[in-house]
């Protein structure tokens, strides 16, 4: 069974950082794309950052570029996702995401994590 | 970026009704289009892939259609189960696949 386990969130300051890991098993990890997907409370779903099999190629949503990292260790089959200058509105949940690949080229998420709680407050 | 709108933003209907779900993108992404499905409280499901492809063990009263920048998804002879907030998104670049912001369906 395929899992994706995330872990990390939890209460920061404003201007703090925070990583988050996702870890990853019942898969070829170092095979897959993958992406951190974010929920603000009562929002709905928004792309937060991308990375490529081998972690070559990172995307990343315009708000978030300079402030996030993702990152992936394909020997443990974790990852990552480095938050720094953290504001409100970055408060969400925040899911680790497995992208499928349909005739090589369209691709979509087709596991989710269950998600982990970051909130920036005061 | 590529921006995707949904429309309507909510939406009542009733049990065996059909139902048409419009997601609109800011530029042309060919077929690149996907559909979720989230129930409160629960991380979302992939129903239809590449704008008409339906995902393993997804009901056949869900369809998909469109290409370029407008895209449908309908659902035929709505079930209680279908109660649910329903997102676009786009995979044109796969590693930046923008979402819409959401349909609410809710029983009328």
């Amino acid at each position: 069974e395929v899992q994706l386990v995330e872990s990390g969130g939890g209460l920061v300051q404003p201007g703090g950082s925070l990583r988050l890991s996702c870890s990853v098993s019942g898969l070829s990890f170092s095979t897959y794309s993958m992406y951190w997907v974010r929920q603000a409370p009562g929002r709905g779903l928004e792309y937060v950052s991308g990375i490529s099999d081998n972690g070559g190629s990172t995307y990343y949503a315009d708000s978030m570029k300079g402030r996030f990292t993702i990152s992936r260790d394909n020997s443990r089959n974790t990852l990552y996702l480095q938050m720094s200058s953290l504001r409100p509105e970055d408060t969400a949940v925040y899911y680790c995401v497995k992208i499928a690949a349909f005739a090589g080229y369209y691709y979509y998420i087709d596991v989710w994590g269950k998600g982990t709680t970051v909130t920036v407050s005061s | 970026d590529i921006q995707m709108t949904q429309s309507p933003s909510s939406l009542s209907a009733s049990v065996g009704d059909r139902v048409t779900i419009t997601c609109r993108a800011s530029q042309s992404i060919s077929r690149y289009l996907n559909w979720y499905q989230q129930k409160s409280g629960k991380a979302p499901k992939v129903l239809i892939y590449a704008t008409s492809n339906l995902q393993s063990g997804v009901p056949s009263r869900f369809s998909g259609s469109g290409s370029g920048t407008d895209f449908t998804l309908t659902i035929s002879n709505l079930q209680p189960e279908d109660f649910a907030t329903y997102y676009c998104q786009q995979s044109y670049n796969p590693l930046k696949g923008s979402f819409g912001q959401g349909t609410n369906l809710e029983i009328k």
